[in-house]
């Protein structure tokens, strides 16, 4: 049983691109959470997705950045016309039932790096 | 601010020694979960307690609750040089999302 899918590894864009950064859940897990990561600091929760619905969005900017999690296929982070501040290391978790009841299993996350 | 503070922000022992690090929180909550990151890695679960547990074990690892202080503690007993990651408390509250704090970096040195 493969465990969170996260890709590409690394991504470098310029200022001004778009970013997409993809998230296969583990088999049979329908709740999806994305996080981001600073160099040594904690995860700062964005978003929390349950199979085609967005649960709790209170950690995504109002700009720019947007996450789905289709019936069919990865959940995917979008970040339009990205900025130097938004290097980080992005994680996917994902869980079988909501967070009161399961752990989230991590990927080893998108390091994102602006240039 | 956090929901969750790790304390110590860092901490360096010897092979062999315990390590203790605590977890404290604000409101009150579900459940509390220990994580464990290796360096460039994501992720990895050790433990979730309940608000109504006190205590669980998993192997070398001891994970306490008090919620009338509001905290955690993390104990890895006989720790050995692969035990050297950074260790993150996350609280869950009303079945929302889990938030993490800032993490114990914990080193083992052989």
């Amino acid at each position: 049983n493969a465990g969170v899918m996260q890709n590409p590894r690394h991504l470098v864009r310029r200022r001004g691109q778009e970013a997409r950064l993809r998230c296969s859940p583990m088999k049979g897990h329908s709740h999806v959470y994305w996080y981001r990561q600073l160099p040594e600091e904690g995860l700062k929760f964005m978003v929390y997705l349950q199979k085609e619905n967005i649960i709790d969005e209170s950690g995504m900017p109002k700009e720019r950045f947007s996450a789905e999690f289709p019936k069919e296929g990865p959940s995917i982070l979008r970040i339009q016309q990205v900025v130097r501040g938004d290097s980080a290391a992005y994680f996917c978790a994902s869980s079988p039932q909501g967070p009161n009841n399961s752990p989230l299993h991590f990927g080893n996350g998108t390091r994102l790096t602006v240039t | 601010s956090q929901q969750g503070e790790e304390d110590p922000q860092a901490l360096s022992i010897q092979e062999g020694e315990n390590a203790t690090m605590n977890c404290s929180y604000k409101t009150s909550i579900n459940n509390l979960q220990w994580y464990r990151q290796n360096s460039g890695r994501g992720l990895v679960h050790l433990i979730l307690i309940r608000s109504n547990e006190r205590e669980k074990h998993s192997g070398r690892l001891r994970v306490t609750l008090d919620t009338s202080k509001k905290s955690s503690s993390l104990l890895i007993t006989a720790s050995r040089a692969a035990d050297t990651a950074s260790y993150f408390c996350a609280t869950v509250i009303n079945a929302g999302k889990s938030t993490f704090g800032d993490g114990t970096t914990l080193t083992v040195k052989p």
